[in-house]
């Protein structure tokens, strides 16, 4: 069965110490995989979008990789507002050919000044 | 600007009565989805649509209705079977196609409370 596991649940890092989060997937024909970033209270924020092993996507101090079985966002020297939960996503094909979007539980970071 | 709103943002109700929280988007996405978030737990699907006029349950459905009379629109209704409906709706929308899937994009949320 497509599932999606994340670790750790929660992160507390110091301001500047690098660190990274993990996404671990089993799909039958991976159609994309979601990262998101969540603040409290609001709606996930889309980061990016990884269609196959050893891609890479960057953005300011994060950076996505995914092989055949996880990926991990990096986080390079984080600042407090990178503090949020960081979710990652699969598509799970229907026996209808539609779709939808299994997510894991995310990992709550804090980044400490 | 394109995107995804929800309202309201926060929504009181008593017990017993059924709500609709709405949703409305402008990207032009023919998917569109609702999910009920709970503290400590992740997002869980309770209905999604494809296409106008079509829609399918997710894993949660009992004690929720929606409909899809305009792509723009996706109303999800809470009625008074569900018996916990105290908890943060989120909406989404999304491209649908065979290729690549397109990421989904959330609307703000909508905090439901039923007391």
């Amino acid at each position: 069965e497509d599932q999606v596991t994340q670790s750790p649940e929660a992160l507390r890092l110091q301001e500047g110490e690098s660190s990274s989060l993990n996404c671990s997937y089993t799909v039958s024909g991976l159609r994309g995989l979601f990262w998101y970033r969540q603040d409290p209270g609001k709606g996930p924020e889309f980061l990016f979008t990884l269609y196959s092993a050893g891609e890479e996507k960057e953005k300011e101090r994060l950076k996505a990789t995914i092989t055949k079985k996880e990926s991990f966002l990096h986080i390079t020297a984080p600042k407090p507002e990178d503090s949020a939960t960081y979710l990652c996503a699969i598509p799970r094909r229907l026996t209808s050919g539609t779709y939808k979007y299994i997510f894991g539980t995310g990992t709550r970071l804090k980044v400490l000044a | 600007d394109g995107g995804i709103t929800q309202s309201p943002k926060y929504l009181f109700r008593k017990e017993g009565q059924n709500v609709t929280l709405s949703c409305e988007q402008n990207l032009n996405h023919d998917a569109m989805y609702w999910y009920r978030q709970d503290p400590g737990q992740g997002l869980r699907l309770i209905y999604y649509s494809q296409i106008v006029n079509d829609f399918q349950k997710g894993d949660i459905a009992e004690g929720y209705s929606v409909s899809r009379e305009k792509k723009e629109s996706f109303p999800l209704t809470v009625t008074s079977a569900q018996k916990n409906p105290t908890a943060f709706y989120l909406c989404a929308s999304s491209r649908a196609g065979r290729g690549r899937l397109g990421e989904q994009y959330f609307g703000p949320g909508t905090r439901l409370t039923v007391t």
